[in-house]
């Protein structure tokens, strides 16, 4: 079983709709957790940061951490073509033999269509 | 700010040849990230710097595998021998704090034929 879980999709939806995408993690040590947009042929781009629980919100985006259940949300409001993209879930942990490596999650792909 | 830049962003080489990759950090980041990106294993990460040390390289597959940084505005990342399923994306990061984000650049796709 991989550390962290992210359902690859492909995730599509209409302009304007509300996307979830979600990320499950084995490690109870993880304390903090980022989401990453990567773009076809492009390098990931960090879009939100956490480290803790709870929900952080940024423009048309909320990231949620549930650690009691391991489970990681990113949510976009108002979807738009242009958050085509493929969303990375990372996260880490602050102490241990693997003191502040990122774990990625495979990526989900998501096209959002006009 | 410029952001992460790597150098070349496409290589294809031919099985056998010297391969060198190229990272500047941003200015003031203290860690240096080499990761490695494919459709089958996703991103891994091969070995980071911390103030132009390398601090753990327990992700380089293998002895054909080497990086340096010999400032903390250029790293290096070479292949020598290179085979053909080092090919993938070579993407280099860096961070300000650690743990933290960490901020990637465009990457290098390569291709070994």
């Amino acid at each position: 079983q991989k550390e962290v879980e992210q359902d690859p999709g492909p995730l599509s939806v209409p302009e304007g709709a509300i996307v979830s995408l979600n990320c499950t993690y084995s490690n109870s040590a993880f304390q903090y957790f980022m989401w990453y947009r990567q773009y076809s042929r492009k390098g990931p781009e960090l879009l939100m940061y956490t480290y803790s629980s709870g929900n952080k919100e940024d423009g048309r985006f909320t990231a949620q951490v549930d650690k009691s259940s391991k489970y990681i949300s990113l949510f976009i409001r108002d979807s738009q073509p242009s958050d085509s993209a493929t969303y990375l879930c990372a996260m880490g942990n602050a102490g241990g033999t693997s003191y502040g490596k990122l774990t990625f999650g495979q990526g989900t792909i998501l096209t959002v269509h006009p | 700010d410029a952001g992460v830049i790597q150098s070349p962003r496409h290589e294809v080489t031919e099985m056998g040849q010297e391969v060198t990759l190229r990272c500047k950090p941003i200015s003031g980041h203290d860690y240096l990230f080499w990761y490695r990106q494919t459709m089958m294993r996703g991103l891994e990460l091969l070995i980071y710097f911390n103030n132009n040390v390398p601090i753990d390289d327990s992700g380089m597959p293998e002895d054909r595998f080497s990086a340096k940084m010999p400032n903390a505005s250029f790293s290096t990342l070479k292949i020598q021998p290179s085979e053909p399923r080092d090919s993938a994306v070579y993407f280099c990061a860096s961070s300000q704090t650690y743990p933290g984000p960490q901020y990637f650049g465009p990457g290098t796709r390569l291709t070994v034929l």
